[in-house]
Protein backbone atom coordinates (compact mmCIF):
# COMPACT_ATOMS: atom_id res chain seq x y z
CA UNK A 1 0.00 0.00 0.00
CA UNK A 2 1.13 3.29 -0.65
CA UNK A 3 2.86 5.05 2.70
CA UNK A 4 4.94 8.35 3.06
CA UNK A 5 6.96 8.20 5.96
CA UNK A 6 8.66 11.43 7.69
CA UNK A 7 11.72 11.85 9.65
CA UNK A 8 11.43 12.36 12.92
CA UNK A 9 11.09 15.71 15.24
CA UNK A 10 13.70 18.13 15.18
CA UNK A 11 14.89 20.62 17.49
CA UNK A 12 16.88 23.47 15.98
CA UNK A 13 17.86 27.23 16.99
CA UNK A 14 17.10 30.29 15.59
CA UNK A 15 19.15 31.01 11.98
CA UNK A 16 19.62 27.49 11.77
CA UNK A 17 18.58 24.96 8.71
CA UNK A 18 16.45 21.88 8.83
CA UNK A 19 16.39 19.21 6.43
CA UNK A 20 12.81 16.85 6.50
CA UNK A 21 12.94 13.98 4.29
CA UNK A 22 9.38 12.21 3.10
CA UNK A 23 9.99 8.34 1.94
CA UNK A 24 7.83 6.81 -0.41
CA UNK A 25 6.68 3.25 -0.70
CA UNK A 26 4.49 1.00 -2.59
CA UNK A 27 3.98 2.96 -5.85
CA UNK A 28 6.33 3.97 -8.41
CA UNK A 29 8.15 7.15 -7.11
CA UNK A 30 9.05 8.73 -10.38
CA UNK A 31 5.12 8.84 -11.40
CA UNK A 32 3.81 10.91 -8.67
CA UNK A 33 4.53 14.51 -7.59
CA UNK A 34 5.39 15.66 -4.14
CA UNK A 35 4.51 18.49 -1.94
CA UNK A 36 5.30 20.59 1.07
CA UNK A 37 2.51 21.65 3.40
CA UNK A 38 3.24 23.18 6.94
CA UNK A 39 1.14 24.28 9.72
CA UNK A 40 2.30 25.96 12.76
CA UNK A 41 0.02 25.62 15.96
CA UNK A 42 -3.45 26.01 15.85
CA UNK A 43 -3.00 27.81 12.47
CA UNK A 44 -4.18 26.89 8.96
CA UNK A 45 -2.44 24.84 6.39
CA UNK A 46 0.47 26.31 4.02
CA UNK A 47 2.00 25.26 0.95
CA UNK A 48 5.61 25.39 0.69
CA UNK A 49 6.42 23.89 -3.01
CA UNK A 50 6.16 20.60 -4.61
CA UNK A 51 8.71 18.15 -6.61
CA UNK A 52 7.84 16.68 -9.97
CA UNK A 53 9.60 13.55 -9.10
CA UNK A 54 10.09 12.47 -12.83
CA UNK A 55 12.19 15.40 -14.14
CA UNK A 56 13.40 17.45 -10.65
CA UNK A 57 11.28 20.55 -11.40
CA UNK A 58 10.21 22.28 -8.52
CA UNK A 59 7.87 25.44 -7.83
CA UNK A 60 7.93 27.62 -4.37
CA UNK A 61 5.40 29.09 -2.47
CA UNK A 62 6.04 33.03 -2.80
CA UNK A 63 7.03 33.41 0.75
CA UNK A 64 9.50 31.06 1.25
CA UNK A 65 11.41 32.06 -2.55
CA UNK A 66 14.95 31.44 -1.16
CA UNK A 67 14.73 30.04 1.79
CA UNK A 68 13.14 26.80 0.56
CA UNK A 69 14.84 24.08 -1.29
CA UNK A 70 13.15 20.82 -2.50
CA UNK A 71 15.10 17.91 -3.51
CA UNK A 72 14.30 14.26 -4.21
CA UNK A 73 17.24 10.78 -3.86
CA UNK A 74 15.42 8.61 -6.85
CA UNK A 75 17.38 5.98 -5.65
CA UNK A 76 16.27 6.13 -1.69
CA UNK A 77 12.37 7.06 -3.27
CA UNK A 78 12.86 9.81 -0.80
CA UNK A 79 11.83 13.66 -1.42
CA UNK A 80 13.51 16.55 1.04
CA UNK A 81 12.22 19.59 2.22
CA UNK A 82 14.97 21.94 3.26
CA UNK A 83 14.30 25.43 5.04
CA UNK A 84 16.82 28.20 5.93
CA UNK A 85 17.06 31.09 8.02
CA UNK A 86 14.59 29.30 10.83
CA UNK A 87 12.71 31.58 12.99
CA UNK A 88 10.58 30.84 15.59
CA UNK A 89 7.39 31.44 12.99
CA UNK A 90 8.77 28.58 11.46
CA UNK A 91 8.05 26.47 14.44
CA UNK A 92 4.99 23.99 12.59
CA UNK A 93 4.45 20.19 11.52
CA UNK A 94 5.74 20.25 8.19
CA UNK A 95 3.95 17.41 6.06
CA UNK A 96 4.34 16.12 2.48
CA UNK A 97 1.36 14.56 -0.03
CA UNK A 98 1.80 12.62 -3.04
CA UNK A 99 -0.19 13.80 -6.21
CA UNK A 100 -1.82 10.36 -7.58
CA UNK A 101 -4.68 10.22 -10.15
CA UNK A 102 -8.10 8.43 -9.89
CA UNK A 103 -9.54 5.42 -10.90
CA UNK A 104 -10.32 7.29 -13.89
CA UNK A 105 -7.10 8.55 -14.58
CA UNK A 106 -8.27 12.03 -13.38
CA UNK A 107 -5.31 14.24 -10.94
CA UNK A 108 -5.89 13.75 -7.77
CA UNK A 109 -3.95 15.89 -5.59
CA UNK A 110 -2.11 14.96 -2.44
CA UNK A 111 -4.44 11.47 -2.36
CA UNK A 112 -1.90 10.34 0.22
CA UNK A 113 -0.32 12.48 2.99
CA UNK A 114 3.02 11.40 5.58
CA UNK A 115 2.25 11.77 9.35
CA UNK A 116 3.97 14.90 9.69
CA UNK A 117 6.88 16.06 11.43
CA UNK A 118 7.18 18.80 14.16
CA UNK A 119 9.48 20.81 13.58
CA UNK A 120 10.38 23.57 16.70
CA UNK A 121 12.98 26.61 16.86
CA UNK A 122 13.77 27.93 20.24
CA UNK A 123 16.90 29.33 21.48
CA UNK B 1 -0.54 37.77 -3.35
CA UNK B 2 -3.22 35.48 -3.69
CA UNK B 3 -5.71 35.45 -0.83
CA UNK B 4 -8.38 32.42 -0.72
CA UNK B 5 -11.14 33.30 2.07
CA UNK B 6 -13.49 31.17 3.91
CA UNK B 7 -15.52 31.83 6.92
CA UNK B 8 -13.86 31.07 9.70
CA UNK B 9 -16.43 29.00 11.72
CA UNK B 10 -19.50 27.55 11.36
CA UNK B 11 -22.11 25.82 13.24
CA UNK B 12 -24.55 23.16 12.16
CA UNK B 13 -27.51 20.79 14.34
CA UNK B 14 -26.98 17.24 14.01
CA UNK B 15 -28.66 16.31 11.15
CA UNK B 16 -29.06 19.71 9.20
CA UNK B 17 -27.16 20.98 6.22
CA UNK B 18 -24.53 23.44 6.24
CA UNK B 19 -22.85 25.11 3.12
CA UNK B 20 -18.95 26.36 3.53
CA UNK B 21 -17.49 28.60 0.80
CA UNK B 22 -14.26 29.51 -0.47
CA UNK B 23 -13.47 32.76 -2.44
CA UNK B 24 -10.21 33.96 -4.42
CA UNK B 25 -8.99 37.64 -4.23
CA UNK B 26 -8.26 37.13 -7.97
CA UNK B 27 -12.10 37.14 -8.81
CA UNK B 28 -14.28 34.14 -9.36
CA UNK B 29 -13.83 30.70 -8.49
CA UNK B 30 -13.73 28.44 -11.88
CA UNK B 31 -12.86 25.17 -12.08
CA UNK B 32 -9.52 26.01 -13.66
CA UNK B 33 -8.41 26.48 -10.08
CA UNK B 34 -9.41 22.92 -9.65
CA UNK B 35 -10.66 23.39 -5.67
CA UNK B 36 -10.43 20.96 -3.51
CA UNK B 37 -11.50 20.63 0.16
CA UNK B 38 -9.37 18.71 2.82
CA UNK B 39 -10.93 17.89 6.35
CA UNK B 40 -8.52 17.78 9.30
CA UNK B 41 -8.93 16.58 12.19
CA UNK B 42 -7.55 17.51 16.12
CA UNK B 43 -4.20 16.06 15.57
CA UNK B 44 -4.33 14.14 12.38
CA UNK B 45 -3.07 15.21 9.11
CA UNK B 46 -5.62 16.31 6.38
CA UNK B 47 -7.47 14.41 4.29
CA UNK B 48 -8.99 15.16 0.96
CA UNK B 49 -12.52 14.67 0.58
CA UNK B 50 -13.28 16.37 -2.64
CA UNK B 51 -11.13 16.97 -5.55
CA UNK B 52 -11.76 19.17 -9.05
CA UNK B 53 -14.55 20.74 -8.12
CA UNK B 54 -16.96 18.27 -7.22
CA UNK B 55 -15.14 15.01 -7.56
CA UNK B 56 -15.27 12.63 -4.11
CA UNK B 57 -12.40 10.77 -2.82
CA UNK B 58 -13.25 6.86 -2.29
CA UNK B 59 -13.38 7.72 1.75
CA UNK B 60 -15.84 10.85 1.48
CA UNK B 61 -19.31 10.48 2.69
CA UNK B 62 -22.03 10.86 -0.22
CA UNK B 63 -23.11 13.26 2.28
CA UNK B 64 -20.55 15.55 1.40
CA UNK B 65 -20.72 17.13 -2.01
CA UNK B 66 -18.65 19.92 -3.77
CA UNK B 67 -20.09 22.58 -6.36
CA UNK B 68 -19.45 25.92 -7.28
CA UNK B 69 -21.66 28.77 -6.17
CA UNK B 70 -21.69 31.81 -7.64
CA UNK B 71 -18.09 33.48 -7.79
CA UNK B 72 -16.98 30.60 -5.04
CA UNK B 73 -16.36 26.95 -4.56
CA UNK B 74 -18.47 25.04 -2.30
CA UNK B 75 -18.77 22.21 0.16
CA UNK B 76 -22.21 20.98 1.28
CA UNK B 77 -22.94 19.04 4.14
CA UNK B 78 -26.03 16.82 4.10
CA UNK B 79 -27.26 15.17 7.39
CA UNK B 80 -24.17 16.85 9.17
CA UNK B 81 -22.82 14.08 12.11
CA UNK B 82 -21.04 14.52 15.39
CA UNK B 83 -18.17 12.53 13.52
CA UNK B 84 -17.72 15.63 11.22
CA UNK B 85 -16.94 18.14 13.38
CA UNK B 86 -13.41 19.38 12.11
CA UNK B 87 -11.89 21.77 10.40
CA UNK B 88 -11.93 22.51 6.69
CA UNK B 89 -10.06 23.86 4.23
CA UNK B 90 -10.23 24.87 0.62
CA UNK B 91 -7.09 24.82 -1.98
CA UNK B 92 -6.74 26.46 -5.13
CA UNK B 93 -4.26 25.88 -7.97
CA UNK B 94 -2.88 29.21 -9.93
CA UNK B 95 -0.97 27.69 -12.88
CA UNK B 96 0.88 25.08 -10.16
CA UNK B 97 0.96 27.38 -6.73
CA UNK B 98 -1.67 26.16 -4.39
CA UNK B 99 -3.15 28.42 -1.89
CA UNK B 100 -5.07 27.28 0.79
CA UNK B 101 -8.00 28.85 2.55
CA UNK B 102 -7.83 29.94 5.77
CA UNK B 103 -9.86 27.28 6.81
CA UNK B 104 -13.39 26.98 8.89
CA UNK B 105 -13.94 25.38 11.63
CA UNK B 106 -17.10 23.00 11.45
CA UNK B 107 -19.02 22.53 14.36
CA UNK B 108 -22.39 20.05 15.12
CA UNK B 109 -24.49 21.45 17.67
Amino acid sequence: QVQLVQSGAEVKEPGASVKVSCEASGYTFTNCPLHWVRQAPGQRLEWMGWINVGNGDTKYSQKFQGRVTITMDTSASTVYMELSGLASEDTAVYYCGRDGVDSSGRALDFDYWGQGTLVTVSS
Amino acid sequence: QVVVTQEPSLTVSPGGTVTLTCATSTGAVTRGLYPYWFQQKAGQAPRTLIYDTNYRHSWTPARFSGSLLGDKAALTLSGAQPGDEADYYCLLSYSGFRVFGGGTKLTVL
